[in-house]
């Protein structure tokens, strides 16, 4: 079946460590979107591509780096500059650019930081 | 500025009573789309249903029904006669750029007790 795969489920990092979240879609989708998610908010766009080698600044990009090498991945990577790094990470598609595509998600990766 | 409000930050109902979750949205463009998704325990958002800013028509699909109000900047959604597999985070979401970000609700959290 298509779908967005994200890994891993849970992560667990040191303070001052960059990571990297693993996000893959095999439904030759176009756009790609990485969301943040705190307890008891919204969604909040960190970063997204339409399409390959180029990508844009979402809301709350700082601290975060992402890459579109290949349609299939959209990799982000928290870095140590990211003051509050710990939330729940989404990775999204849509099948084309525009404001009239749903977006399909990941199951999501869980970053905690100590 | 896009915006889009949810003020209900939970409901809590018991199974059969029909519920509604409100929206609420801010925008200056004309042309829009609005989005409903649902965040279950697993934490993937899924797709319910869209609305672009020109069909006012509401909709029902089986137990859902929603009812986009130009007038009012409102798109709430209806359950009708609950379960308790309808337990979830709902979040309405606002795209209303070619780039097609969502801006999205902080959510209504739903508890369908049996």
């Amino acid at each position: 079946d298509g779908g967005i795969t994200q890994s891993p489920k849970y992560l667990f990092r040191k303070e001052g460590q960059n990571v990297t979240l693993s996000c893959e879609q095999n439904l030759n989708h176009d756009a790609m979107y990485w969301y943040r998610q705190d307890p008891g908010q919204g969604l909040r766009l960190i970063y997204y591509s339409q399409i390959v080698n180029d990508f844009q600044k979402g809301d709350i990009a700082e601290g975060y780096s992402v890459s579109r090498e290949k349609k299939e991945s959209f990799p982000l990577t928290v870095t140590s500059a990211q003051k509050n790094p710990t939330a729940f990470y989404l990775c999204a598609s849509s099948k084309v650019k525009g404001r009239q595509s749903p977006l399909h998600f990941g199951n999501g990766t869980r970053l905690t930081v100590t | 500025a896009q915006k889009v409000t949810q003020a209900q930050t939970e409901i809590s109902v018991v199974e059969k009573e029909d519920v509604t979750l409100d929206c609420v949205y801010e925008t200056r463009d004309t042309t829009y789309y609005l989005f409903w998704y649902k965040q279950p325990p697993s934490g993937e958002l899924v797709f319910l249903i869209r609305r672009n800013s020109f069909d006012e028509q509401n909709e029902i699909s089986g137990r859902y029904s929603w009812n986009f109000q130009k007038s009012t900047s409102s798109f709430n959604f209806t359950i009708t006669a609950s379960q308790v597999v309808d337990s979830a985070v709902y979040f309405c979401a606002l795209s209303e750029s070619e780039a097609g970000k969502s801006t999205f609700g902080d959510g209504t959290t739903l508890t369908v007790k049996p």
